[in-house]
């Protein structure tokens, strides 16, 4: 059992605010990927930390940024809201710093940019 | 063309009829894919996971690739109402060790 927690579970944000979302899970997994979802869309990478360092990144801009602390707990920054970062924001463990291991998703953190 | 294809549907199949899923994709480096079931308003859940050419079954479900045609597939049996979801291909091992997703396939399943 992963256990991975995401919080808050909504939010709704103005444009140009900033927002942090958080990702935990007790199984000691070290590594988190972050994705963001668009309705009707699947999974879009954004970053992945392994061992508090970013591991690689996808097609997205600095102002999303992240931390993953000591205990592989890890957080999605995204300063400067835009009306398109309203989607559905999903943190994913996984072991060995591979995006092609194994992972296992949060139910995801649901962000509405007004 | 996009990297990873899927027809986003709906597909709607009568319940205990065999389910097939399909993706197609275009980069050649892929070698580890998945399947994932994803309920509205809940994060994805990892069905399946295969690594290069083959098949993989597990219960009432069966994961098939084919590298040489760029096309995975996801069958069903006996399908039931509890497998309506959005289904999501998913592939990784590239170049640049990301995982694509496709866009994800809506199916009911009527009872």
């Amino acid at each position: 059992e992963t256990g991975v927690t995401q919080s808050p579970t909504h939010l709704i944000k103005t444009r140009g605010q900033q927002v942090t979302l958080r990702c935990s899970s007790q199984s000691g997994h070290n590594t988190v990927s972050w994705y963001q979802q668009a309705l009707g869309q699947g999974p879009q990478f954004i970053f992945q930390y392994y061992r508090e360092e970013e591991n690689g990144r996808g097609n997205f801009p600095p102002r999303f940024s992240g931390l993953q602390f000591p205990n592989y707990s890890s957080e999605l920054n995204v300063n400067a809201l835009e009306l398109d970062d309203s989607a559905l924001y999903l943190c994913a463990i996984g072991m060995g710093g591979r995006s092609y291991n194994e992972q296992f998703f949060g139910p995801g953190t649901r962000l509405t940019v007004l | 063309q996009k990297e990873v294809e899927q027809d986003p549907g709906p597909l709607s199949v009568p319940e205990g009829a065999i389910v097939s899923l399909n993706c197609t994709y275009s980069n050649s480096a892929f070698q580890y894919f998945m399947w994932y079931r994803q309920y509205s308003r809940k994060g994805p859940e990892l069905l399946m996971y295969t690594y290069s050419s083959g098949n993989k079954e597990d219960g009432r479900f069966t994961a098939q690739v084919d590298k040489s045609s760029k096309y995975i597939s996801l069958f069903i049996r006996d399908s039931q109402p509890s497998d309506s979801a959005t289904y999501l291909c998913a592939m990784g091992g590239g170049r640049d060790d990301k995982i694509i997703f496709g866009k994800g396939t809506r199916l009911h399943i009527l009872p």
